[in-house]
């Protein structure tokens, strides 16, 4: 079944301890991209990857990192997380562009982070 | 940073009405408009992807329209249905990666 998977789906943990929240796709897609969901403030983007080793900043991507050494697997990691990064993160893939269409977004199951 | 802006916010309708609600992006440098719903506790799942002025794509009795040329997309709903409820999502991507609207969060009353 195409999916993408994200791990943990719950977290709780406490201000300075890192952790890693892993994505992986089993499409194939080039993209690969990470959003954050918080109440009034909709879906916003932390890093995106256009293809393995290739990864750029998005629109709130401080306190965050990321890697993308294999094609399937995009890992979220929070060095030092603080509160303001309680929310609710997706994971989404997409094949770009193929055969003259653009298309669309798959998105992970979601992962709620609680850090206390 | 691409702005793309979803009205009304929230909208309540009866069961059996029709009902629509907007997309707004820069017109300048667009590439693709995404529709995607999404429901409480699930994850956003792709409706319609368009590219072309004039679009119009159709999945039931959801249906959606692109104007590039002005910046727009109206999504509709015919005959809506308590199943119907959920947010629904834009999201445009000019020469930026995708980026989405806050949604249009629609309840619809029994």
């Amino acid at each position: 079944e195409a999916q993408v998977t994200q791990n943990p789906r719950y977290l709780i943990t406490v201000t300075g301890k890192k952790l890693t929240v892993t994505c992986s796709q089993n499409m194939n897609h080039e993209y690969m991209s990470w959003y954050r969901q918080d109440p009034g403030l909709g879906l916003r983007q932390i890093y995106y990857s256009m293809n393995v080793e290739v990864t750029d900043k998005g629109d709130v991507p401080e306190g965050y990192k990321v890697s993308r050494k294999e094609k399937r697997n995009f890992p979220l990691i929070l060095e030092s997380p603080s509160p303001n990064q309680t929310s609710l993160y997706f994971c989404a893939s997409n094949p770009l562009w193929i055969s003259g269409q653009y298309n669309e977004q798959f998105f992970g199951p979601g992962t709620r982070l609680t850090v206390l | 940073i691409l702005n793309v802006e979803q009205s009304p916010q929230s909208l309540h309708v009866q069961e059996g009405d029709s009902t629509n609600f907007t997309c707004s992006f820069p017109s300048s440098n667009f590439y693709a408009l995404h529709w995607y719903r999404w429901e409480t506790a699930k994850s956003p799942e792709a409706l319609f992807v368009m590219t072309l002025n004039g679009d119009e794509k159709k999945k039931g009795r959801i249906s959606a329209t692109l104007n590039t040329k002005e910046g727009y997309s109206y999504l509709y709903i015919k005959g809506s249905q308590p199943e119907d409820s959920a947010t629904y999502l834009c999201a445009s991507s000019g020469n930026t990666p995708l980026v989405f609207g806050k949604g249009t969060r629609l309840s619809v009353i029994a």
